[in-house]
């Protein structure tokens, strides 16, 4: 079984450019997480889609948005990009919330 | 909202010592998961405890939730090099986010 696959594994953008991530689940995961891992501030959740829906969303600015589509893959935009958004993005698939979470290997995104 | 602290943040041990992180939230708990991250890699998923008191063990790796659901711990006996990375708790309430604590990292010295 496929694991989570996100591309691209690394970026490099400047600031006020946008950035898009994508993240496939496992198959027959409908829940998709996103994280933002920096070396300061652990793993910090950004947002979690099921079947199309954000049901949940963590403490982070506008800037950030996410969608999934129907085939439960999900995208994470960041728009506006700031230094400090320089991290490794993580996705997790899962078959719902509180079971566990799969995680991919993560995009690497370093801003000039 | 719910705050979760772990501790240690570090420990350095000597390989065939054991090992104990501590995770401890403000709030009781639906369930906990304990993730493992390798230096470099993403964080793997070890362990789901659901129940009061729950005691799990896996080889070497011995977890317990505690009576009140709101602290559970993850025991190593007899670290090996294969130990070392960041141990994460992740206490899970339905309706809130999902929420990692800060991680302890291990390292074990040959």
């Amino acid at each position: 079984k496929a694991g989570v696959t996100q591309t691209p594994r690394y970026l490099i953008k400047t600031r006020g450019q946008q950035v898009t991530l994508s993240c496939s689940p496992i198959s027959g995961h409908r829940s998709v997480s996103w994280y933002q891992q920096t070396p300061g501030q652990g793993l910090q959740f950004l947002f979690e889609y099921f079947s199309e829906t954000q049901r949940n969303k963590g403490n982070f600015p506008g800037r950030f948005s996410g969608r999934q589509f129907s085939n439960s893959r999900s995208e994470m935009n960041v728009s506006t990009l700031e230094l400090g958004d320089s991290a490794l993005y993580l996705c997790a698939s899962s078959v719902d919330q509180n079971q566990p979470q799969h995680f991919g290997d993560g995009t690497r995104l370093s801003i000039l | 909202g719910q705050q979760v602290m772990q501790i240690p943040q570090y420990q350095h041990v000597q390989e065939g010592e054991d090992f104990t992180t501590y995770c401890n939230s403000s709030t009781t708990l639906s369930n906990i998961q304990w993730y493992k991250q390798r230096p470099g890699g993403h964080p793997v998923f070890l362990i789901q405890l659901v129940k009061s008191g729950e005691v799990k063990k896996q080889k070497r790796l011995t977890f317990q939730f505690g009576e009140a659901k709101k602290n559970s711990s993850l025991h190593i006996t007899a670290t090996q090099t294969t130990d070392v990375g960041t141990y994460f708790c992740a206490p899970f309430n339905y309706g809130q986010n999902f929420v990692f604590g800060p991680g302890t990292r291990l390292s074990v010295l040959p």
